[in-house]
């Protein structure tokens, strides 16, 4: 099972603000840095937030990412219609048995 | 622009060897670690390796569900990257990504758009 913890599922209306938590550990999380992907149906990943909370130009500014502790989130202020996708954490683990960089299991994020 | 594209997916029966291909163009690719993923059909993202630049000694490393099955070499004066895998399983099948890492930290900052793998006899 993935290694960091995400709802299976969250929904809002346009206009909302939904968010989405990311639950880790001392040796992924609190330590290093939190990614976010977007997954559109049927298209590959693409990155939404490098550096825990920074953007990569062009994301809109409605998607913002902080973290505390050992846990991180995404928010997406203002939902829109196109924001209907899977979303996907994932941080480098530094765990001496298995170190990698590990995912979430995703969160579908529907509008309604 | 940058670019990814993956090439050599297909079905291959289990126990067998396939090699995939990434050709990248639009930015150093010398200068740039390269990453691979997956994703079983339905499921979610997996890393799978990466390999460092030849600047950073061009080391590897691989995740324990791949180590020492999988290995991941480059061609820097042709700017491909390739996923070599071996001894493949059922669980090995699904859509393998390559992906540049971003020069910030260790996200994967541009993806190729995939290349899919079955394993099945």
């Amino acid at each position: 099972q993935a290694v960091l913890t995400q709802p299976p599922s969250a929904s809002g209306t346009p206009g909302q603000r939904v968010t989405i938590s990311c639950s880790g550990s001392s040796s992924n999380i609190e330590t290093n840095s939190v990614n976010w992907y977007q997954q559109l149906p049927g298209s590959a990943p693409t990155l939404l937030i490098y550096s825990t909370n920074q953007r990569p130009s062009g994301v809109p500014d409605r998607f913002s990412a902080s973290k505390s502790g050992t846990s991180a989130s995404l928010a997406i202020s203002g939902l829109q219609p196109e924001d209907e996708a899977d979303y996907y954490c994932a941080s480098w683990d530094d765990s001496r048995s298995n170190p990698g960089y590990v995912f979430g299991a995703g969160t579908t994020v529907t509008v309604l | 622009d940058v670019q990814l594209v993956e090439s050599g997916g297909g079905l291959v029966k289990p126990g067998r060897s396939l090699r995939l291909s990434c050709t990248t163009s639009g930015f150093n690719f010398a200068d740039s670690a390269m990453r691979w993923f997956r994703q079983a059909p339905g499921k979610g993202l997996e890393w799978v390796g990466f390999i460092r630049s030849n600047m950073y000694g061009g080391s590897t490393k691989f995740a324990a569900s791949v180590r020492g099955r999988f290995a991941i070499s480059r061609d820097d004066s042709k700017a491909v990257v390739y996923l070599e895998m071996n001894n493949l399983k059922a669980d090995d099948t699904g859509t393998y990504y390559c992906t540049r890492e971003s020069d910030f930290d260790s996200s994967a900052s541009h993806w190729g758009q995939g290349t899919h793998v079955t394993v099945s006899s």
